[in-house]
């Protein structure tokens, strides 16, 4: 079954550090793979996404994952982070059955 | 960017009552909808796909006839938790692929429900 592994639970950074989080994920097909942000009390926002093409994709406010696939992965980096980033991250997958595959999220604080 | 409304936003019942939960799409026509449950420090995981005028499907493991899913029209999906339990109580979370407008998905705001 299709799977996606995020490897940080709970991040905390200072301001202005860069910020890398793992995304992995199992499945030996085409792949369409996402980022979605959860600020506090609000809805499920896209990042940023993955179809084909240049593997390095660039998103909204300033953060960008590259699709490697010889290692099944999709990590989301920014090189200078800022309090407001302060979210939850979640990556996530389609497979070929149509259907999103979640990771567990990563919690990321930033502290001014 | 798309809208997708999801109501309410939380509830309390009581334990052997039932609640619907609505899921529509604002601006936009989605044939398919997907319904996800949250449990905290947990990831989204997929309860069912809900596909317009059929039946939905569900995942492994959800007991259809105690998540009633209907998909009557292009913008409005519900789910009912029939006979809610307290191990009921989550968060639920409903998204809509916009009809042919490829694979992204738009998400509700969420249902944090609460089973007394």
């Amino acid at each position: 079954a299709q799977s996606v592994s995020q490897h940080n639970h709970h991040v905390i950074l200072s301001e202005a550090a860069s910020l890398e989080l793992g995304c992995n994920y199992s499945y030996g097909g085409t792949v369409n793979l996402f980022w979605y942000v959860q600020y506090p009390g609000q809805h499920l926002q896209l990042l940023l996404k993955y179809f084909s093409g240049d593997p390095l994709v660039k998103g909204i406010k300033g953060f960008e994952a590259e699709f490697i696939k010889s290692k099944f992965s999709f990590n989301l980096r920014k090189p200078s982070v800022q309090w407001s980033d302060t979210a939850e991250y979640f990556c996530a997958v389609i497979a070929r059955d149509d259907k999103i595959i979640f990771g567990k999220g990563t919690r990321l604080h930033i502290l001014p | 960017g798309a809208v997708v409304s999801q109501h309410p936003s939380w509830v309390i019942c009581k334990s052997g009552t039932s609640v619907k939960i609505e899921c529509r799409s604002l601006d936009f026509q989605a044939t398919t909808m997907f319904w996800y449950r949250q449990f905290p420090k947990q990831s989204l995981m997929l309860m069912a796909t809900s596909n317009e005028g059929s039946k939905a499907t569900y995942e492994q493991g959800v007991e259809k006839d105690k998540f009633l899913i209907n998909h009557a029209s292009l913008t409005l999906s519900t789910l009912t938790v029939t006979s809610a339990h307290p191990e009921d109580s989550s968060f639920y979370i409903c998204s809509a692929r916009e009809t042919g407008g490829g694979t992204e998905a738009f998400f509700g705001q969420g249902t944090r429900l609460t089973v007394v």
